[in-house]
């Protein structure tokens, strides 16, 4: 089974500019989170979506934006770059949604390599 | 702010057990605690989750303490390729995952 693919790998941009990032989720799979990592915070929480509708959402501004596809493939877009936003986004995804009122709740997530988005 | 706390660093020979302990004090009752690993460069990679049993899968066994308050990830026959940084996680009140900082396992040959 084909695990998470993110594209690209790399990628380097400047100031001002947006950048869009994909990310395939493993068959079958119906939850695809999105993650930032940085040397500094760590890996920080930045949506999820599922079925197509954004489900949580962590602390980052509203530059930082996703969305989903209804065969689950994602895309996240980071408008008017900043320096600060140089890291590694990460995708996962998993089978169920996030929300104990679902019933994967305690299914894991799997993550891709990641891209890694240089702001110069 | 990281609901769990893990050793910063630890040294494993080669073949021995690799004991990786995480403290969870504050976890609710149906909140799981997750393992993963992450080497240089890449995703992080799933390990093993539990809630209140021992868990163990081909890759590690995990033992939850009878409070639920600690665990510990147990890598049975730790080989080089088990050199990573160890997260110990759980779900906050608004249902997203907290990392730490996690453990820096070196594997010495």
């Amino acid at each position: 089974k084909a695990g998470v693919t993110q594209t690209p790998r790399y990628l380097i941009k400047t100031r001002g500019q947006q950048v869009t990032l994909s990310c395939s989720p493993i068959s079958g799979h119906r939850s695809v989170s999105w993650y930032q990592q940085t040397p500094g915070q760590g890996l920080q929480f930045l949506f999820e979506y599922f079925s197509e509708t954004q489900r949580n959402k962590g602390n980052f501004p509203g530059r930082f934006s996703g969305r989903q596809f209804s065969n689950s493939r994602s895309e996240m877009n980071v408008s008017t770059l900043e320096l600060g936003d140089s890291a590694l986004y990460l995708c996962a995804s998993s089978l169920g949604h996030r929300i104990p009122a679902f019933s994967s709740y305690n299914s894991p997530l799997h993550f891709g390599n990641g891209t890694r988005l240089t702001v110069t | 702010d990281a609901k769990t706390t893990q050793p910063t660093s630890m040294d494993c020979a080669e073949g021995r057990a690799a004991n990786l302990p995480c403290n969870h004090s504050t976890i609710s009752g149906n909140e799981y605690v997750y393992w993963y690993r992450q080497i240089h460069s890449q995703g992080p990679q799933y390990i093993i989750h539990g809630l209140k049993n021992n868990e163990t899968n081909e890759m590690a066994s995990l033992i939850i303490t009878e409070d639920r308050k600690s665990s510990t990830l147990i890598l049975p026959h730790a080989t080089l390729r088990d050199t990573a940084v160890y997260y110990c996680i759980v779900f906050d009140s608004n249902y997203q995952l907290i990392w730490g900082a996690g453990t820096k396992l070196i594997i010495k040959p």
